[in-house]
Protein backbone atom coordinates (compact mmCIF):
# COMPACT_ATOMS: atom_id res chain seq x y z
CA UNK A 1 0.00 0.00 0.00
CA UNK A 2 1.52 3.61 -1.15
CA UNK A 3 2.07 5.73 2.01
CA UNK A 4 2.69 9.31 2.54
CA UNK A 5 3.36 10.60 6.15
CA UNK A 6 4.27 14.37 6.51
CA UNK A 7 6.47 15.66 9.57
CA UNK A 8 8.12 18.82 10.48
CA UNK A 9 4.67 20.68 11.49
CA UNK A 10 4.45 22.45 14.70
CA UNK A 11 4.64 26.12 16.05
CA UNK A 12 6.32 28.69 13.78
CA UNK A 13 6.84 32.92 14.67
CA UNK A 14 5.84 35.59 12.08
CA UNK A 15 8.85 36.10 9.99
CA UNK A 16 10.44 32.83 10.80
CA UNK A 17 10.67 29.37 9.05
CA UNK A 18 9.88 25.91 8.84
CA UNK A 19 10.49 22.88 6.82
CA UNK A 20 8.20 20.09 6.08
CA UNK A 21 8.80 16.68 5.53
CA UNK A 22 6.77 13.83 3.01
CA UNK A 23 8.13 10.59 3.54
CA UNK A 24 6.73 7.95 0.63
CA UNK A 25 6.70 4.16 0.96
CA UNK A 26 5.01 1.30 -0.03
CA UNK A 27 7.46 -0.04 -2.90
CA UNK A 28 6.03 -3.72 -2.56
CA UNK A 29 2.81 -2.50 -4.28
CA UNK A 30 4.82 -1.15 -7.20
CA UNK A 31 5.15 2.96 -6.35
CA UNK A 32 8.47 4.13 -7.17
CA UNK A 33 8.81 7.45 -5.65
CA UNK A 34 11.02 8.92 -8.43
CA UNK A 35 8.37 8.55 -10.45
CA UNK A 36 5.83 10.59 -9.41
CA UNK A 37 4.76 14.23 -9.61
CA UNK A 38 3.48 15.45 -5.95
CA UNK A 39 1.84 18.29 -4.14
CA UNK A 40 1.95 19.90 -1.24
CA UNK A 41 -2.10 21.30 -0.58
CA UNK A 42 -2.89 23.18 2.56
CA UNK A 43 -6.32 23.67 4.77
CA UNK A 44 -6.80 26.50 7.06
CA UNK A 45 -8.73 25.46 10.22
CA UNK A 46 -11.89 25.37 9.17
CA UNK A 47 -11.71 26.01 5.88
CA UNK A 48 -11.39 24.67 2.34
CA UNK A 49 -8.58 22.98 0.87
CA UNK A 50 -5.93 25.27 -1.27
CA UNK A 51 -3.19 23.65 -3.80
CA UNK A 52 0.24 25.48 -2.60
CA UNK A 53 2.66 23.66 -4.55
CA UNK A 54 3.99 21.13 -7.45
CA UNK A 55 6.88 19.26 -8.03
CA UNK A 56 7.68 17.17 -11.23
CA UNK A 57 9.34 13.66 -11.33
CA UNK A 58 12.90 15.19 -12.23
CA UNK A 59 11.99 18.59 -10.21
CA UNK A 60 12.48 20.24 -13.67
CA UNK A 61 9.18 21.64 -13.44
CA UNK A 62 7.74 23.74 -9.86
CA UNK A 63 4.64 25.80 -9.67
CA UNK A 64 3.49 27.95 -6.91
CA UNK A 65 0.43 29.04 -5.78
CA UNK A 66 0.66 33.03 -5.90
CA UNK A 67 -0.17 33.35 -1.89
CA UNK A 68 3.19 31.60 -0.98
CA UNK A 69 5.44 32.04 -4.27
CA UNK A 70 8.44 33.87 -3.15
CA UNK A 71 8.02 32.55 0.22
CA UNK A 72 8.08 28.75 -0.10
CA UNK A 73 10.36 26.39 -1.81
CA UNK A 74 9.26 22.94 -2.91
CA UNK A 75 12.12 20.20 -3.44
CA UNK A 76 12.61 16.63 -3.38
CA UNK A 77 15.52 13.80 -3.24
CA UNK A 78 14.13 11.24 -4.72
CA UNK A 79 17.29 8.84 -3.63
CA UNK A 80 15.57 9.16 0.13
CA UNK A 81 11.72 8.55 -1.59
CA UNK A 82 11.34 12.15 0.04
CA UNK A 83 9.54 15.42 -0.83
CA UNK A 84 9.91 18.85 1.26
CA UNK A 85 8.46 22.25 1.62
CA UNK A 86 10.87 25.37 2.85
CA UNK A 87 8.42 27.79 4.57
CA UNK A 88 9.98 30.71 5.12
CA UNK A 89 8.62 34.75 6.12
CA UNK A 90 5.97 32.66 8.26
CA UNK A 91 2.37 34.42 7.86
CA UNK A 92 -0.63 34.22 10.43
CA UNK A 93 -2.77 33.17 7.56
CA UNK A 94 0.11 30.48 6.90
CA UNK A 95 -1.70 28.47 10.02
CA UNK A 96 -2.73 25.16 8.45
CA UNK A 97 -2.59 21.91 8.00
CA UNK A 98 -0.54 20.61 5.25
CA UNK A 99 -0.74 17.62 2.94
CA UNK A 100 1.09 15.77 0.57
CA UNK A 101 -0.47 14.45 -2.63
CA UNK A 102 0.71 12.32 -5.49
CA UNK A 103 -0.13 13.38 -8.54
CA UNK A 104 -1.46 10.39 -10.89
CA UNK A 105 -1.09 11.36 -14.47
CA UNK A 106 -4.05 10.98 -17.02
CA UNK A 107 -3.28 11.07 -20.45
CA UNK A 108 -5.52 13.19 -22.63
CA UNK A 109 -5.57 11.39 -25.69
CA UNK A 110 -7.38 14.34 -27.52
CA UNK A 111 -4.65 16.82 -26.52
CA UNK A 112 -2.00 14.45 -26.41
CA UNK A 113 -0.70 15.34 -22.95
CA UNK A 114 -1.22 14.42 -19.80
CA UNK A 115 -3.27 15.91 -16.55
CA UNK A 116 -3.26 15.40 -13.12
CA UNK A 117 -5.03 14.49 -10.55
CA UNK A 118 -4.14 13.48 -6.39
CA UNK A 119 -4.80 9.74 -5.84
CA UNK A 120 -2.51 9.68 -2.62
CA UNK A 121 -2.73 11.99 0.00
CA UNK A 122 -0.77 11.66 3.49
CA UNK A 123 -2.56 12.67 6.77
CA UNK A 124 -1.43 15.88 7.25
CA UNK A 125 0.82 18.12 10.05
CA UNK A 126 -0.12 21.08 11.19
CA UNK A 127 1.62 23.94 11.38
CA UNK A 128 0.85 26.71 13.25
CA UNK A 129 2.10 30.30 13.07
CA UNK A 130 1.62 32.96 16.20
CA UNK B 1 -8.07 32.89 -13.07
CA UNK B 2 -10.77 30.16 -13.57
CA UNK B 3 -13.08 30.53 -10.43
CA UNK B 4 -14.71 27.60 -8.77
CA UNK B 5 -18.37 27.79 -7.34
CA UNK B 6 -19.97 24.58 -5.47
CA UNK B 7 -23.97 24.91 -4.60
CA UNK B 8 -25.71 24.19 -2.37
CA UNK B 9 -23.31 24.98 0.59
CA UNK B 10 -24.76 22.65 2.39
CA UNK B 11 -27.37 19.04 1.63
CA UNK B 12 -29.04 17.95 4.20
CA UNK B 13 -30.69 14.37 3.55
CA UNK B 14 -31.78 11.26 4.69
CA UNK B 15 -30.06 7.34 4.08
CA UNK B 16 -31.26 5.99 0.40
CA UNK B 17 -31.79 9.39 -0.77
CA UNK B 18 -30.13 11.22 -3.72
CA UNK B 19 -27.51 13.76 -3.69
CA UNK B 20 -26.88 15.79 -6.40
CA UNK B 21 -23.97 18.51 -6.16
CA UNK B 22 -23.37 21.13 -8.36
CA UNK B 23 -19.92 22.74 -9.18
CA UNK B 24 -19.70 25.69 -11.94
CA UNK B 25 -16.68 26.81 -13.23
CA UNK B 26 -16.43 30.64 -14.68
CA UNK B 27 -14.70 29.26 -17.63
CA UNK B 28 -15.04 26.76 -19.66
CA UNK B 29 -12.95 23.59 -18.52
CA UNK B 30 -11.70 20.54 -20.69
CA UNK B 31 -13.73 18.01 -19.05
CA UNK B 32 -10.86 16.03 -18.65
CA UNK B 33 -9.50 18.00 -16.07
CA UNK B 34 -12.30 18.18 -13.22
CA UNK B 35 -11.83 16.09 -10.05
CA UNK B 36 -14.26 15.53 -7.14
CA UNK B 37 -12.81 14.82 -3.81
CA UNK B 38 -14.45 13.72 -0.40
CA UNK B 39 -13.33 15.00 3.34
CA UNK B 40 -14.57 13.39 6.38
CA UNK B 41 -13.79 15.18 9.76
CA UNK B 42 -10.41 14.38 10.57
CA UNK B 43 -9.45 12.72 8.00
CA UNK B 44 -7.08 13.36 4.58
CA UNK B 45 -9.07 13.92 1.13
CA UNK B 46 -9.78 11.18 -1.03
CA UNK B 47 -10.51 11.14 -4.74
CA UNK B 48 -14.03 9.91 -6.07
CA UNK B 49 -14.11 10.97 -9.62
CA UNK B 50 -11.41 12.18 -12.17
CA UNK B 51 -11.98 13.61 -15.92
CA UNK B 52 -15.27 14.72 -14.56
CA UNK B 53 -16.84 10.93 -14.79
CA UNK B 54 -14.28 8.57 -13.99
CA UNK B 55 -14.49 6.64 -11.24
CA UNK B 56 -10.98 6.35 -8.96
CA UNK B 57 -9.99 2.76 -8.26
CA UNK B 58 -12.34 1.39 -5.31
CA UNK B 59 -14.95 3.68 -5.43
CA UNK B 60 -18.48 2.29 -5.05
CA UNK B 61 -20.92 2.51 -8.25
CA UNK B 62 -23.47 4.85 -6.22
CA UNK B 63 -20.74 7.83 -6.97
CA UNK B 64 -21.12 9.45 -10.89
CA UNK B 65 -19.51 12.24 -12.24
CA UNK B 66 -21.33 14.35 -15.43
CA UNK B 67 -20.90 17.42 -17.10
CA UNK B 68 -18.64 19.70 -19.33
CA UNK B 69 -17.67 22.87 -20.35
CA UNK B 70 -18.64 25.48 -17.22
CA UNK B 71 -21.55 22.78 -15.28
CA UNK B 72 -20.60 19.67 -13.22
CA UNK B 73 -21.98 17.39 -10.99
CA UNK B 74 -21.25 14.93 -8.29
CA UNK B 75 -24.26 12.12 -7.96
CA UNK B 76 -24.67 9.90 -4.52
CA UNK B 77 -27.52 7.81 -6.10
CA UNK B 78 -28.62 6.14 -2.67
CA UNK B 79 -27.04 8.25 0.14
CA UNK B 80 -25.38 6.04 3.31
CA UNK B 81 -24.45 6.87 6.69
CA UNK B 82 -20.66 7.08 5.86
CA UNK B 83 -20.93 9.72 2.56
CA UNK B 84 -21.63 12.19 5.34
CA UNK B 85 -18.90 14.61 4.49
CA UNK B 86 -17.75 17.70 2.88
CA UNK B 87 -16.92 17.43 -1.15
CA UNK B 88 -14.80 19.35 -3.60
CA UNK B 89 -14.00 19.46 -6.97
CA UNK B 90 -10.96 20.88 -8.17
CA UNK B 91 -9.72 21.82 -11.71
CA UNK B 92 -6.15 21.49 -13.20
CA UNK B 93 -4.82 23.42 -15.55
CA UNK B 94 -2.88 26.42 -16.23
CA UNK B 95 -2.08 29.15 -13.36
CA UNK B 96 -2.95 28.21 -11.00
CA UNK B 97 -2.09 24.51 -11.47
CA UNK B 98 -4.83 23.12 -9.43
CA UNK B 99 -8.14 25.58 -7.95
CA UNK B 100 -10.55 23.49 -5.48
CA UNK B 101 -14.35 24.54 -5.23
CA UNK B 102 -15.23 25.84 -1.66
CA UNK B 103 -17.08 22.90 -1.10
CA UNK B 104 -20.30 21.15 -0.11
CA UNK B 105 -21.01 19.50 3.16
CA UNK B 106 -23.26 16.57 3.29
CA UNK B 107 -25.52 15.38 6.40
CA UNK B 108 -26.92 12.24 6.25
CA UNK B 109 -30.27 12.91 8.65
Amino acid sequence: EVQLVESGGGLGQPGGSLRLSCAASGFTSGFTFSRYSMNWVRQAPGKGLEWVSYISSSTSTIYYADSVKGRFTISRDNAKNSLYLQMNSLRADDTAVYYCARAWPVKDTAMDLYYYYMDVWGEGTTVTVS
Amino acid sequence: EIVLTQSPGTLSLSPGERAILSCRASQSLSSSYLAWYQQKPGQAPRVLIYGASSRATGIPDRFSGSGSGTDFTLTISRLEPEDSAVYYCQKYGSSPLFIFGPGTKVDIK
